[in-house]
């Protein structure tokens, strides 16, 4: 198993540009979700589904948007970025309320 | 709305010794997890230990210990001779059983274990 995978590792943006964070996970998780975390503080839930075809907003989702179309996948999309949206941003999936297992995080700095 | 709050923003200690990260939640509902993640400096999140509400008996994982403190909504994490390698931010974590599975995390602790 791969576990979550994320892509890119890291990324820079351009204010006002678009962009696609990939995730991914085999272990046919239902929950899945996006965090952002940003210096000296905790990890902030952004969007979360509890299966295909269905999300739901977190805490800061704002300026973000999420689709679950398969089991596997949950791309979390910028539709144009700002410089607030600096961040690192981790995606995870469990089977529900039991331990969420994370990916290896994204870095992104909008200029 | 559940908050989740842990006081000490870092702590250091030497190599072998036991140290304590507090962690203090605020709820209104009765059944819940309770998690502490890792997280050293590759940033990759891993859990250290789980705690399920309903369950009194403290959650144990080799070096790694829980005080479950259900009425004082108390959540501490204890490592027994420490190592160098637990060198890392911890962050404590609250999730519903029922309702929006939203896992609600503190702000961290940075520990920093000294040869």
């Amino acid at each position: 198993n791969a576990g979550v995978t994320q892509t890119p590792k890291f990324q820079v943006l351009k204010t006002g540009q678009s962009m696609t964070l990939q995730c991914a996970q085999d272990m046919n998780h239902e929950y899945m979700s996006w965090y952002r975390q940003d210096p000296g503080m905790g990890l902030r839930l952004i969007h979360y589904s509890v299966g295909a075809g269905i999300t739901d907003q977190g805490e800061v989702p704002n300026g973000y948007n999420v689709s679950r179309s398969t089991t596997e996948d949950f791309p979390l999309r910028l539709l144009s970025a700002a410089p607030s949206q600096t961040s690192v941003y981790f995606c995870a999936s469990s089977y529900g309320w039991e331990t969420q297992y994370f990916g290896p995080g994204t870095r992104l700095l909008v200029l | 709305a559940q908050t989740v709050t842990q006081s000490q923003p870092e702590m250091s200690v030497q190599e072998a010794e036991t140290v304590t990260l507090s962690c203090t939640y605020d709820t209104s509902e009765n059944n819940y997890y309770l998690f502490w993640y890792k997280q050293p400096p590759s940033r990759q999140m891993i859990l250290v230990i789980r705690q399920e509400a309903y369950k009194q008996q403290n959650a144990t994982e080799n070096r790694f210990s829980v005080n479950f403190q259900k009425a004082a909504k108390s959540f501490s994490l204890k490592i027994s001779d420490s190592q160098l390698g637990d060198t890392a931010m911890y962050f404590c974590a609250f999730i519903l059983i029922q309702g929006a599975q939203k896992l609600v995390f503190g702000q961290g602790t940075r520990l920093t274990i000294n040869p």
